[in-house]
């Protein structure tokens, strides 16, 4: 149980695209989700916490008119990378919990590898 | 505020025996506690976690941890490692309120040789 999906799991596009990467909880109703960048043997860096329903919530320093995030359902969250340009290039990853019960872990997808051309 | 140190970049053993990886942390209040394990170009794992009563907490793939309030430790253990058990290990807390956002390690790269 509590399989997280991210999709794609690679892209590789031109400098100026926007990109949209989506998470999705494939068991579970996920309350919460996550979206973090992680930079090569480097920890997770968290972006931004978004609730169904309301607006995201960006970590000081992300720009959260640069990374769109939506979640507009309890089982599918979105990160939008727009415009993006090399210095975007990361790997992404999101994380969702149901947040019943205590102490719920956060169940992570698989990350996308984003290069920018 | 929250945080986690896993004093190790690297851990090395031999296949066969004892494996462990350090965790110390800071939060206010009682902790939840976690750890998770990642393989090359894939998301965490989650391995085990603690949240409250026996502080020996047992886990996923043959892992436990022991949690020690008065050093404030959460270390992670395998009795006998693997090959396999090669990868990047992170430790995680959080506190116990309604924020649900976790703080990690910087992570500790384990080879086990065969």
């Amino acid at each position: 149980g509590a399989v997280v999906s991210q999709h794609p799991s690679r892209v590789i596009c031109k400098s100026g695209t926007s990109v949209k990467i989506e998470c999705r909880s494939l068991d579970f109703q996920a309350t919460t989700m996550f979206w973090y960048r992680q930079f090569p043997k480097q920890s997770l860096m968290l972006m931004a916490t978004s609730n169904e329903g309301s607006k995201a919530t960006y970590e000081q320093g992300v720009e959260k008119d640069k990374f769109l995030i939506n979640h507009a359902s309890l089982t599918l969250s979105t990160l939008t990378v727009t415009s993006a340009h090399p210095e975007d290039s990361s790997f992404y990853i999101c994380s969702a919990t149901g947040g019943q019960g205590e102490g719920q872990p956060q169940h992570f997808g698989d990350g996308t590898r984003l290069s920018i051309l | 505020a929250q945080s986690v140190a896993q004093p190790e970049d690297q851990v090395n053993v031999a296949e066969g025996n004892p494996l462990t990886v350090k965790c110390t942390y800071s939060v206010s209040g009682n902790p939840y506690l976690f750890w998770y394990v990642q393989y090359p170009n894939r998301g965490l794992q989650f391995l085990l976690k603690y949240i409250t009563g026996d502080n020996l907490v047992k886990g996923s793939y043959g892992f436990e941890a022991e949690f020690n309030k008065s050093q404030t430790s959460f270390h992670l253990k395998k009795p006998s490692a693997l090959v396999s058990d090669s990868a990047l290990y992170f430790c995680a807390v959080r506190g116990q309120s309604n924020d649900y956002k976790l703080s990690f390690g910087a992570g500790t790269t384990v080879t086990v040789r065969a």
